[in-house]
Parts: C-alpha cells; sequence; structure tokens
C-alpha cells in the first residue's frame, strides 16, 4: 500500500490567489482527517470526515477554507482567497475508523506570499 | 489546562536515556499516543497505551503513565541518532477527537 498520499508536496502562491490540496488516503479507510501545522499553533485538527460526510468542521479557520470528500477516494482542501497567514505544512490523515491509529500523509508545505 | 502540555526542546547524549513529558488534559481519555515525526515526513504512531495501564514497554521504549497527575512519558534507552524527530503526545477524550500537543523536539549530541 503506497500510505496516504498528498499533492503537491509543496506550494508557493502569491497572497489572494486559490490554493486546492489534494488527498488520497489509504484504502479501505473509512474516516480522513485534514491538519495544519505551524510553529505557534503546533497541529490543529481542521476538520474530519467519516464514510465521505463531514462529522467536525470546527476547526476550520475560517470561511475561505472549505473541504469536500467526493468519494471515499479523494479529499481536497480549498483555500479562497489565500492569505500569507495560511502559510502551513497541510497533513491528511486516515483511519480504519474512529480513534484507530492515524496514517498520516507527507504534508503540503504551503507558502503564501 | 485546556492544551496537552509538551517541552519544546531536548538535547540528549547518542547511548543516553531519552525521557519525554506530556501533561494531558482529559482524564476520561482512554487512549494516548506518542507519534514520531521525522524531518519532511508526516507523524508515524511509535506507541500508544491504553488508561487503565500504568506502563508499556516496547524494545527500547517505555511508556509511563500517571492517571492522578494525567501525565505521560516516554522513555528511550540507548538513544541513537536515527532518534533525531519531533515526538508528538496525543490523547482521545470521549468526543472521540484526537488532541496533540505541540511536539518535542529530539536533538542528539554525539
Amino acid at each position: 500500500d503506497a500510505g496516504v498520499i498528498q499533492s503537491p508536496r509543496h506550494e508557493v502562491t502569491e497572497m489572494g490567489q486559490e490554493v486546492t490540496l489534494r488527498c488520497k488516503p489509504i484504502s479501505g479507510h473509512n474516516s480522513l482527517f485534514w491538519y495544519r501545522q505551524t510553529m505557534m499553533r503546533g497541529l490543529e485538527l481542521l476538520i474530519y470526515f467519516n464514510n465521505n460526510v463531514p462529522i467536525d468542521d470546527s476547526g476550520m479557520p475560517e470561511d475561505r477554507f472549505s473541504a469536500k470528500m467526493p468519494n471515499a477516494s479523494f479529499s481536497t482542501l480549498k483555500i479562497q482567497p489565500s492569505e500569507p497567514r495560511d502559510s502551513a505544512v497541510y497533513f491528511c490523515a486516515s483511519t480504519e475508523g474512529g480513534i484507530d491509529e492515524q496514517y498520516f500523509g507527507p504534508g503540503t508545505r504551503l507558502t503564501v506570499t | 489546562g485546556e492544551d496537552v502540555e509538551q517541552s519544546l526542546f531536548l538535547s540528549v547524549r547518542e547511548g543516553d536515556s531519552s525521557v519525554i513529558n506530556c501533561t494531558y488534559t482529559d482524564s476520561s481519555s482512554t487512549y494516548l499516543y506518542w507519534y514520531k515525526q521525522e524531518p519532511g515526513a508526516g507523524l508515524q504512531l511509535l506507541t500508544y497505551i491504553f488508561s487503565n495501564m500504568d506502563m508499556k514497554q516496547d524494545q527500547r521504549l517505555t511508556v509511563l503513565l500517571n492517571k492522578k497527575d494525567k501525565h505521560l512519558s516516554l522513555r528511550i534507552a540507548d538513544t541513537q541518532t536515527g532518534d533525531s524527530a519531533i515526538y508528538f503526545c496525543a490523547e482521545t477524550p470521549p468526543d472521540d477527537k484526537i488532541i496533540f500537543g505541540k511536539g518535542t523536539r529530539l536533538h542528539i549530541l554525539p
């Protein structure tokens, strides 16, 4: 199994542009999580899905952030418009269900200038 | 407190033992985890302990849990250069979310 796949690995964009981060969870896993990691705030849970349905998006910072999971093998996290304070590493993780071991992707390092 | 607390940095000489400490928030948390993050990579589950245990040993790793004080520790025996990483403590309160600490960066001295 290739593990959780995220793309792109690095993204540099200008303020105001739309950014789309992609995640492919491990096959058979039915829960998917999006996290943001910064030095100041550590690892923050943004949103998680169970069976493709968003369960808790209370960690999404504001309306500029949106996430979708159109099917069991793909999820996107979109930021529109992006701002410099969105610069962080964004991780996707998946589990077979609930609080089981989370498998993390390699992350997408986003830099907004 | 509201946050899972960890010290941010730890330096240890190669061959010595490393002890990374964590204070968690919810005495009802069922599982407590240690994740390892190597440079440029995602987090990887290192070990976990169920809340009804007070110790777990797995090769060079020893996890100690003090439920009364809500204190978790990870001991790495015979620390090697490959142990250099960020170590995250995490808990799972009854609402099923997982809460991570900010991570402890372990630096190995030659």
